[in-house]
């Protein structure tokens, strides 16, 4: 059972490029989500999904683009990526809203230079 | 902004010391939930409270929802260097966004 798998793990950007984050979960999950993570701010939602065809704004969704054609896949696009967006990204996936906790990805440690 | 606030955000103790972490947001919680993120790893979801004034234990740790679900704590009894990490907090805020806390980074001298 792989859980939440992401790729890469490691990317550097140049300013200007764009990428995409795979993110797949092989448990069934209805409830997607991807997060960043930067030093002393904690994790910030991007965006969300609750169902394939389903997506929406978390807090800091500016420079992001996803889409949820399958239950099991939720990549994360970098439209024109900026030095601010150098940070490590999560994806992470949850039964539900009330059903147990979010399993999370190991990550991708994105660098724009 | 934070709609889910954590203090302290770093928690230096020695080995064997007692620590708190208290996590409260601006709006009621239909459930919280606590996780774990080890130096260098990735969030690991330690348990979930629904309950208002639900107190849950798992050995050493002891986990509190506030009786208005709108704050909880988490507090470690004699600390080992095997607790080091940083721990969040989260909640289901507003309609499906499931927000993290900041997060208390927890580091423990043998």
């Amino acid at each position: 059972n792989a859980g939440v798998t992401q790729t890469p793990k490691f990317q550097v950007l140049k300013t200007g490029q764009s990428m995409t984050l795979q993110c797949a979960q092989d448990m069934n999950h209805e409830y997607m989500s991807w997060y960043r993570q930067d030093p002393g701010m904690g994790l910030r939602l991007i965006h969300y999904s609750v169902g394939a065809g389903i997506t929406d704004q978390g807090e800091v969704p500016n420079g992001y683009n996803v889409s949820r054609s399958t239950t099991e896949d939720f990549p994360l696009r970098l439209l024109s990526a900026a030095p601010s967006q150098t940070s490590v990204y999560f994806c992470a996936s949850s039964y539900a809203e009330s059903v147990g906790g979010y399993t999370f990805g190991s990550g991708t440690r994105l660098t724009v230079v | 902004g934070q709609q889910v606030m954590q203090i302290p955000q770093y928690q230096h103790v020695q080995e064997g010391e007692d620590f708190t972490t208290y996590c409260n947001s601006s709006t009621t919680l239909s459930n919280i939930q606590w996780y774990k993120q080890r130096p260098g790893g990735h969030p690991v979801f330690l348990i979930q409270l629904v309950k208002s004034g639900e107190v849950k234990k798992q050995k050493r740790l002891t986990f509190q929802f506030g009786e208005a679900k709108k704050n909880s704590s988490l507090h470690i009894t004699a600390t080992q260097t095997t607790d080091v990490g940083t721990y969040f907090c989260a909640g289901w805020v507003d309609f499906n966004k499931f927000y993290f806390g900041s997060g208390t980074k927890l580091n423990v001298k043998p």
